[in-house]
């Protein structure tokens, strides 16, 4: 079955790096574009970032532009997401997240991972 | 940025009772080639990922009960219960994919009363 995976979370300093990576099985990955959305503690959600199915375009939110950068390895069916100069407003969990349908470039969610958890703290 | 709006925030509902939840875009999310609206619903039930209830408005997703229904022009959205179970409780969110940044809305927790 259509599977997303996410890992690479943890607790990091203010300032410092991490990459999430979001790993999927069932469906032919480099078919489909792919999104991060995270979510702040007992907050609402927030789209984060989408590549396309190719990797060929990326697109950012606001918050995080110039800071995370999305990629994808289609040989190994890897999403990742590189978070630089993490702020504690970065603390969340974060969802991977397939657009509906093959070679779209808009299309609705589905399915989610079942999220990493980031905590940016000293 | 889109913003979307979503009322009401908190909505407690008795059982067997039915349930409104709206949103507003502050722009048009028709698409300029179709005219299908780019915006979707999502239930997260608690301790839960976000699961995808309602497309382009007025669709509904694979396994979604029939009692869920969406509807909504090129800025007003709503999505609606008919008779809600105890089984709907959780946070609602729209999100709007007309333009990037795609932005959701603030999300409405329903509760059972």
């Amino acid at each position: 079955q259509v599977q997303l995976v996410e890992s690479g979370g943890g607790v990091v300093q203010p300032g410092r790096s991490l990459r999430l990576s979001c790993a999927a099985s069932g469906f032919i990955f480099s078919s489909y574009g792919m999104h991060w959305v995270r979510q702040a503690p007992g907050r609402g959600l927030e789209w984060v970032a989408f590549i396309w199915y190719d990797g060929t375009n990326k697109y950012y939110g606001d918050s995080v532009k110039g800071r995370f950068t999305i990629s994808r390895d289609n040989s190994k069916d890897i999403l990742y997401l590189h978070m630089n100069n993490l702020k504690a407003a970065d603390t969340g969990v974060y969802y991977c997240a397939r657009v509906s349908r093959q070679w779209l470039l808009t299309g609705w969610f589905d399915p989610w991972g079942q999220g990493t958890r980031v905590t940016v703290s000293s | 940025d889109i913003v979307m709006t979503q009322t009401p925030l908190s909505l407690p509902v008795t059982p067997g009772e039915p349930a409104s939840i709206s949103c507003r875009s502050s722009q048009s999310l028709l698409d300029s080639h179709d005219g299908s609206p780019h915006l979707d619903w999502y239930l997260q039930k608690t301790g839960q990922s976000p699961q995808l209830l309602i497309y382009r408005s007025s669709y509904r997703a694979s396994g979604v009960p029939d009692r869920f229904s969406g509807s909504g022009s090129a800025t007003d959205f709503t999505l609606k219960i008919s008779r809600v179970e105890a089984e709907d409780v959780g946070v609602y969110y729209c999100l709007q994919r007309m333009a990037f940044p795609y932005t959701f809305g603030q999300g409405t927790k329903l509760e059972i009363k």
